[in-house]
């Protein structure tokens, strides 16, 4: 229950792509979704994130959209650029407790 | 303004020794996490402080251990260091371990 299911494990996709990274979780307490992207050598760096209440939320080029019911949201880039190419985790909270994170998904773009 | 911060950025032990690693949270934050995160994995919660006192721990032995100082900046301790104990250790902090959480750059432990 307290896993977050994240696929696909890696993505390549062409410059001006839209690159989907898809999360999936069992527990209902879960009450904050952050996406963090992370590159080599580095710490993960907070993208965007969102609460159950809302279905879709945009920052800039990246979008998360949420289906409670299904208990599932993902991530979309907008017009990909090779500068994305990372490692993309997304997350889930619980009140401020833990946060417990999916497995990864390696993006490269290419140019 | 600077982000958290922590060090030594690499460290190589061997089997048995004990390792201390330090972080520093963002200027205002009072609370900090750690993560351990295996090479190809996503980073796995240890332990979350909030104004000095624990707050949660994740599924890690008793040889782990950390503290967080009047100043917040956090200690993560680690006693008689297994193989598997060498990972990328991630401290995060957050104003008042609510929601928003900023990640350092992380250590890399090495076990010998």
């Amino acid at each position: 229950q307290q896993q977050v299911k994240q696929s696909p494990q890696s993505l390549i996709v062409q410059k001006g792509g839209i690159p989907i990274i898809n999360c999936a979780y069992e527990n209902t307490a879960f009450d904050y979704f952050p996406w963090y992207q992370q590159f080599p050598g580095k710490g993960p760096a907070l993208l965007i994130a969102i609460r159950p209440d809302v279905s879709e939320k945009k920052e800039g080029r990246f979008t998360i959209s949420f289906n409670k019911s299904a208990k599932q949201f993902s991530l979309h880039i907008m017009d990909s650029q090779p500068g994305d190419s990372a490692t993309y985790f997304c997350a889930a909270r619980r009140g401020g407790f833990k946060t417990i994170f999916g497995a990864g998904t390696r993006l490269f773009v290419k140019a | 303004d600077a982000g958290v911060t922590q060090s030594p950025t690499h460290l190589i032990k061997t089997r048995g020794q004990h390792v201390t690693l330090r972080c520093s949270p963002i200027s205002g934050h009072k609370s900090v996490s750690w993560y351990q995160q295996v090479l190809g994995q996503g980073p796995q919660f240890i332990f979350q402080y909030y104004e000095k006192e624990e707050r949660g721990r994740g599924n890690f032995p008793d040889r782990f251990s950390a503290r967080q100082f009047p100043n917040y900046s956090s200690e993560l301790n680690v006693n008689a260091l297994l193989l598997g104990d060498s990972a990328l250790y991630l401290c995060a902090s957050s104003f008042d371990g609510s929601y928003e959480q900023y990640f350092g750059p992380g250590t890399r432990l090495t076990v010998t």
